[in-house]
């Protein structure tokens, strides 16, 4: 059982660069998240989605886009990578609202 | 002012000791409270997870809510070098969509042998 799955682990972007992080599940859990960590400043939520088909932004959205066409899948998007997006991304999925959330192992992105 | 004020530390202690770690919150509405450890380069995983005040025990560790002072704690008895880790606190207001949960900034722990 894989949990949340998120790829790559590691990736280095110049400026203006776009990429997709990825993140997969098999905890059939409805809701899914995506936060971004920088040192001392906690874990600060980019954008989530509630089921198939339904986003919502989150405290930290610009810059970044998502969608969700399956339970599954939940890809972030970077479009023109500025060096502030420098961070670890976490994806998290939950089963109901108010419930635990349970998180991957990240992806550390470097923007120069 | 932050909703959830947490001491990044970092904290050093002997092993076998008691750890106490500690946040404060200003939103009434959080409801309820998690605690995840993060080891380096890994992802949170959820230590403990408690609603309304009181304490809840699972194992080493202990979890405290007051929510009059809007304080919350978790207590590690008998410290063991592979509790050295990031210890994030976690809390949410009831939603019925999506759970946004507000994290401190987690605070850093060595446990030395």
């Amino acid at each position: 059982n894989a949990g949340v799955t998120q790829t790559p682990k590691f990736r280095i972007l110049k400026i203006g660069q776009s990429m997709t992080l990825q993140c997969t599940q098999d905890m059939n859990h409805n809701y899914m998240y995506w936060y971004r960590q920088d040192p001392g400043m906690g874990l600060k939520l980019i954008y989530y989605s509630v089921g198939a088909g339904i986003t919502d932004k989150g405290e930290v959205p610009n810059g970044y886009n998502v969608s969700r066409s399956t339970t599954e899948d939940f890809p972030l998007r970077l479009e023109l990578a500025a060096p502030s997006q420098t961070s670890v991304y976490f994806c998290a999925t939950g089963g109901y609202g108010n419930q635990p959330q349970h998180f991957g192992d990240g992806t550390r992105l470097s923007i120069l | 002012q932050k909703e959830v004020e947490q001491d990044p530390g970092p904290l050093s202690v002997p092993e076998g000791a008691i750890v106490s770690l500690n946040c404060t919150y200003s939103n009434s509405a959080f409801q309820y409270f998690m605690w995840y450890r993060q080891y380096s380069r890994k992802g949170p995983e959820l230590l403990m997870y408690t609603y309304s005040s009181g304490n809840k025990e699972d194992g080493r560790f202990t979890a405290q809510v007051d929510k009059s002072s809007k304080y919350i704690s978790l207590f590690i008895r008998d410290s063991q070098p592979s509790d050295s880790a990031t210890y994030l606190c976690a809390m949410s207001a009831r939603e019925t969509s999506g759970s946004r949960l507000t994290f401190g900034e987690g605070t850093q722990l060595t446990v030395n042998p």
